[in-house]
């Protein structure tokens, strides 16, 4: 039972314009999410996080939205460019959970 | 600051065969858990530790299994190997709650042969 989804595989987006990579959840649990990034041969690095108690997070480039409701939340970044090129993990996590339940990924390139 | 060390880096077994790998966490790090990332299927937990307690266990047979050790460090086994066990196996380290401090090694890519 997938937990996490991210329905999109692979998004090709031009430099300088806008990445949305969209994750879904199906857990209402949940109440705590993060995206990572990796690099081939690199473990994931973590790029963002968002409570469940807020609808939108920020960082530079970066910003991620929550929509409870829809049980969806989408990460923007802003402008894009060759070098976030990567795969992009959601992750999500519970109050007093101590594991993260992963999206099966989606490989982003940025193109120049 | 050091980050989390996975070691080896690369291993190759053959089917039948049992494996272990290792992980030394951040330092002040006093939880570790251990991913299996496969093609297509993200990353899939498999425990976590903390003060060499098991916390939580994925869904995975019996053949895998941990512990950790009162420095920290962490080993994961895998017994009787089977093909489909060859993934990269990443160890990720936090203080202990988890969220957001989640810091991951490089892993350990394991081909089963």
């Amino acid at each position: 039972d997938q937990q996490v989804k991210q329905n999109s595989p692979s998004l090709s987006v031009q430099e300088g314009r806008i990445s949305i990579l969209n994750c879904d959840y199906t857990n209402s649990m949940f109440d705590y999410f993060l995206w990572y990034k990796k690099y081939p041969a690199e473990g994931p690095t973590f790029l963002i996080s968002i409570s469940s108690i807020k609808d939108k997070n920020e960082d530079g480039r970066f910003t991620v939205f929550l929509n409870k409701s829809a049980k969806h939340l989408s990460l923007h970044i802003v402008p894009s460019q060759p070098g976030d090129s990567a795969v992009y993990f959601c992750a999500a996590n519970r109050s007093g959970g101590n594991k993260l339940v992963f999206g099966a990924g989606t490989i982003l390139r940025v193109k120049s | 600051k050091a980050g989390v060390t996975q070691t080896p880096r690369y291993l190759i077994k053959t089917r039948g065969q049992q494996v272990t790998l290792s992980c030394s966490p951040i330092s002040g790090h006093r939880s570790v858990s251990w991913y299996q990332q496969t093609p297509g299927q993200g990353l899939q937990f498999l425990f976590e530790y903390f003060s060499e307690t098991q916390r939580n266990k994925g869904n995975f047979p019996g053949r895998f299994s941990g512990r950790q050790f009162s420095n920290s460090r962490s080993e994961m086994n895998v017994s009787t190997l089977e093909l489909g066990d060859s993934a990269l196996y990443l160890c990720a380290s936090s203080i202990g709650t988890g969220k957001h401090g989640y810091t991951f090694g490089s892993g350990t890519r394991l081909t089963v042969v």
